[in-house]
């Protein structure tokens, strides 16, 4: 089974508008964090945020909001205010703590383009 | 900025010869990650050291592959005898403890031919 699914292989948004891209989880682990990175065509995963299976607030990085609701599984990353940078590749990921034994690796989904029109 | 660096950013080779891959992880971060990605597909794991130890081994790295650490600071991931198949883009990361985020490198981007 899908560890993350990332169901919109395309996005559209205009400039100054908002967006979600989703994502949802399977896990077993009580203990867990999920990740957002953005993948632009140059190749570099850039670290967007985190969030805590046990973080009682949803996490804010400045324009990026995660929408974490724990009991559907899903963790979806808001984008406030699109700009035409923000065009890219986004990887939904989570890490598990399985006994410690996960030492901290990441699985991935399969990512959603998103494309910000002026 | 002190982020991971990746050396080299591209490589073309021929199929059956070897290649090397380096990888500076962030300053003190004692744990280092090593990644495959090809077209369209997410991050797959692949190798995991912690300090100068190889902890974690993905059955995605055959005998072909074999990575380093040898110091606990930088990392180096050799493909012997590369195959079409091989051609993809590697990527390292780091990370602080295994609470702390992943912060990833720019990629090494593999062209097989």
């Amino acid at each position: 089974a899908q560890k993350i699914t990332q169901t919109q292989p395309g996005m559209f948004v205009q400039e100054k508008e908002a967006v979600t891209l989703d994502c949802t989880y399977d896990t077993s682990d009580p203990s867990y964090g999920l990740f957002w990175y953005k993948q632009p065509s140059s190749g570099e995963m850039i670290f967007l945020i985190y969030q805590g299976s046990y973080d009682q607030q949803n996490a804010t990085e400045g324009r990026y909001s995660l929408n974490f609701q724990k009991a559907r599984k899903s963790a979806n990353l808001v984008i406030s205010a699109s700009q035409l940078g923000d065009s890219a590749m986004y990887f939904c990921a989570m890490r598990e703590n399985a006994g410690g034994t996960s030492y901290g690796k990441l699985t991935f989904g399969q990512g959603t383009i998103l494309t910000v029109h002026p | 900025d002190t982020g991971v660096s990746q050396d080299p950013r591209h490589k073309i080779t021929k199929r059956g010869q070897n290649v090397t891959f380096r990888c500076d992880p962030i300053s003190e971060h004692n744990r280092l990650y090593w990644y495959r990605q090809t077209l369209g597909q997410g991050p797959e794991f692949l190798t995991y050291f912690q300090n100068e130890a190889q902890l974690e081994k993905s059955r995605l790295l055959s005998d072909r592959f074999s990575a380093e650490r040898p110091k606990g600071s930088f990392s180096t991931l050799e493909i012997q005898r590369t195959e079409q198949g091989d051609s993809a883009m590697y990527l390292c990361a780091s990370s602080s403890t295994g609470f702390d985020p992943i912060y990833f490198g720019e990629g090494s981007w593999l062209t097989v031919v």
